[in-house]
């Protein structure tokens, strides 16, 4: 079981352009959670989506963020417009089912610099 | 209410002594208490966890203390070694809404060979 695999570890993007971040979760998971980490901080919730749904997305800023979980392929999160507050690592996680307690393994991460 | 605090921000220990963090949380729906480490350019990972029905678990050289009147929880680290320096992190999530986790804001331990 390869675990959580993310892509691509490092990315740079000019301001204004888009940034996309795939995640592979564990095999025979179905739950995906994405999370911001900006330095010298803790991560902080951005959405949670199950295959081609949006469970909770309380965490992601109303505007140029989205995420999507196809039936088929990685879970998506996409930035548009990037700016340079956007900068941070980006990690997901994923659960074989509803309880964060059991089988919740984090990536590691894609580090975004927005230049 | 969704917030976790965690002390000290960093923390330099010699090799062999007692490492301690401290988390305060004020949410009581909170019943999942897990600890995060995380090495450079790494992803978190769970270290241990603890429910708010057992006052201490222990892991080897890890021990969780938690506090329900007080609403606080600490990771103690026993005879700690160099192989320990990482920031760590604690967690708090509840069966409301999608089991997501709150982080504490981590804590870069250091230990002295």
């Amino acid at each position: 079981n390869a675990g959580v695999m993310q892509n691509p570890r490092h990315l740079v993007r000019r301001r204004g352009q888009e940034a996309r971040l795939r995640c592979s979760p564990m095999k025979g998971h179905s739950h995906v959670y994405w999370y911001r980490q900006l330095p010298e901080e803790g991560l902080k919730f951005m959405v949670y989506l199950q295959k081609e749904n949006i469970i909770d997305e309380s965490g992601m800023p109303k505007e140029r963020f989205s995420a999507e979980f196809p039936k088929e392929g990685p879970s998506i999160l996409r930035i548009q417009q990037v700016v340079r507050g956007d900068s941070a690592a980006y990690f997901c996680a994923s659960s074989p089912r509803i309880e964060v307690s059991y089988g919740y393994t984090f990536g590691s991460g894609t580090r975004l610099t927005v230049v | 209410q969704q917030q976790v605090k965690q002390s000290p921000q960093s923390l330099i220990v010699q090799k062999g002594g007692i490492s301690i963090i401290n988390c305060a949380y004020e949410n009581t729906a909170f019943d999942y208490f897990p600890w995060y480490q995380q090495f450079p350019g790494k992803g978190p990972a769970l270290l241990i966890a603890i429910r708010p029905d057992v006052s201490e678990k222990k892991e080897g050289r890890f021990t969780i203390s938690f506090n329900k009147s007080a609403k606080q929880f600490s990771l103690h680290i026993m005879d700690s070694q160099p192989g320990d320096s990482a920031t760590y992190f604690c967690a708090a999530s509840s069966k409301e809404g999608a089991q997501k986790l709150v982080f504490g804001q981590g804590t870069r331990l250091t230990i002295n060979p």
